[in-house]
Order: structure tokens, then sequence, then C-alpha cells
């Protein structure tokens, strides 16, 4: 089975503050692409970032980025400066012609 | 852009009634939908996948004609669970992706919490 793996499954963070979620998946294909997505209390998924694996430089969206290994199969997310808007559960996902979600890390930030 | 609409959010029914979720892409061209299931604090688990004018691939261990699935146009996929009972109650979100590419993302519905008395 080709599988993602979020080893944290909660994470802290001071506002204002740095932090890293991690994030290790299986795969047996060449061509894959990784993702992000973000889930509030409200439920809703919102795209964070995503990263092409035949690209070697790491995707940046604002505050979000990624640092991609891919020969480790890790792709883990820094959210800088965080906000008391970021608390949410993230979901690392590898996509193909399906998304394979790891279980999630719900993060907290404290005020 | 990129925005998917499902209705209804919230659904409360008998048991034994059938219930049908809408998944709409509202600015893009849908190819290709899919339907999750999601139980409270854990990951989204892929019930099936369809693509526009072709019968629905459902994921192991998810039954066919509990979950009917339908995507008759490239902007609308339907979930309609049958004979609902109360194990059937969950979360269910759906997703739309564009294009014929695989790298595109997913954009996802809000969900559907759907409560069987």
């Amino acid at each position: 089975a080709q599988t993602v793996t979020q080893s944290q499954p909660e994470m802290s963070v001071q506002e204002a503050e740095t932090v890293t979620l991690s994030c290790t998946y299986d795969t047996s294909e060449s061509d894959y692409y990784l993702f992000w997505y973000k889930q509030p209390p409200s439920r809703q998924m919102i795209l964070v970032i995503r990263q092409e694996a035949y690209k070697q430089q790491n995707a940046t969206e604002n505050r979000f980025s990624v640092n991609f290994q891919k020969a480790a199969k890790s792709f883990s997310l820094k959210i800088s400066d965080s906000q008391l808007g970021d608390a949410a559960m993230y979901f690392c996902a590898r996509g193909g012609s399906r998304l394979t979600f790891g279980e999630g890390t719900q993060l907290t930030v404290n005020p | 852009g990129a925005v998917v609409s499902q209705h209804p959010s919230w659904v409360i029914c008998k048991s034994g009634t059938s219930v049908k979720i809408e998944c709409r892409s509202l600015d893009f061209q849908a190819t290709t939908m899919f339907w999750y299931r999601q139980f409270p604090k854990q990951s989204l688990m892929l019930m099936a996948t369809s693509n526009e004018g072709s019968k629905a691939t459902y994921e192991q261990g998810v039954e066919k004609d509990k979950f009917l699935i339908n995507h008759a146009s490239l902007t609308l996929s339907t979930l309609t669970v049958t004979s609902a009972h109360p194990e059937d109650s969950s979360f269910y979100i759906c997703s739309a992706r564009g294009g014929g590419k695989s790298n595109q993302p997913q954009h996802f519905g809000d969900g559907t919490r759907l409560s069987i008395l």
C-alpha cells in the first residue's frame, strides 16, 4: 500500500513563532504531486501549498513553505509568523490520479 | 476561482430513507469528481471517483448499491445514500478537479453532515 504518514497527531505553537509539520510518504511512481491541505473547525478543506515531485525547488506561498526531500520521501510544511487563524487540522496528501491523505496533524496556535 | 458548492450542508433523516447530496463546480468544468467520507478526528477516506459521462470507480469495501454516484455533467455530481441507516451517519465531502492532468489540485466542497436517526 502506498501510504502517507504524519507522525505528529498534535502540535502547538506560539503566535508569531514558526512551526514545522512532518510528513513522509511511500510511492512507486516517479511522477507524482504533494499537497498540504488545511481543515479548520468549519471542516472546509483548503489547499495550502503544492509541490510537483520533478521540481527540486521547494514551493513557497507567503508564510507557508515546504521542505521537499525526494530521496527521503519527506515533505514537511513550515508555517512562519504563525497566526491564530492558522489553527486547524493539516493534512499532507500525495496525488496522482487520486489523493492519499495522511492522518492529519492538529495545530493549536497559542496567543 | 475554483469554487465547489456542496448541498445540503446538514441533513437529518429517518432510517430507511434515501438522501441525495449534490456537488457542483461553479466556475470551472470538473472532469473528475471525488467523494470522501470523514469520521470525527480522522482523515478523509476516498469512497469513489467519477468522471463525467462514465460509471464511478468505487474503492474497495464501498458498497456500490448503497452509495450511488452520478456525474452526468461537467459541473454536477450527486451521491445518493440509499436506504440509509445510523451507521451511514458521517461527514461526506466532495471534491472536483478540472482539466485532464492529475497534478491539478482537487477543490473541495464544504461537506455534508449526515445524521440518520
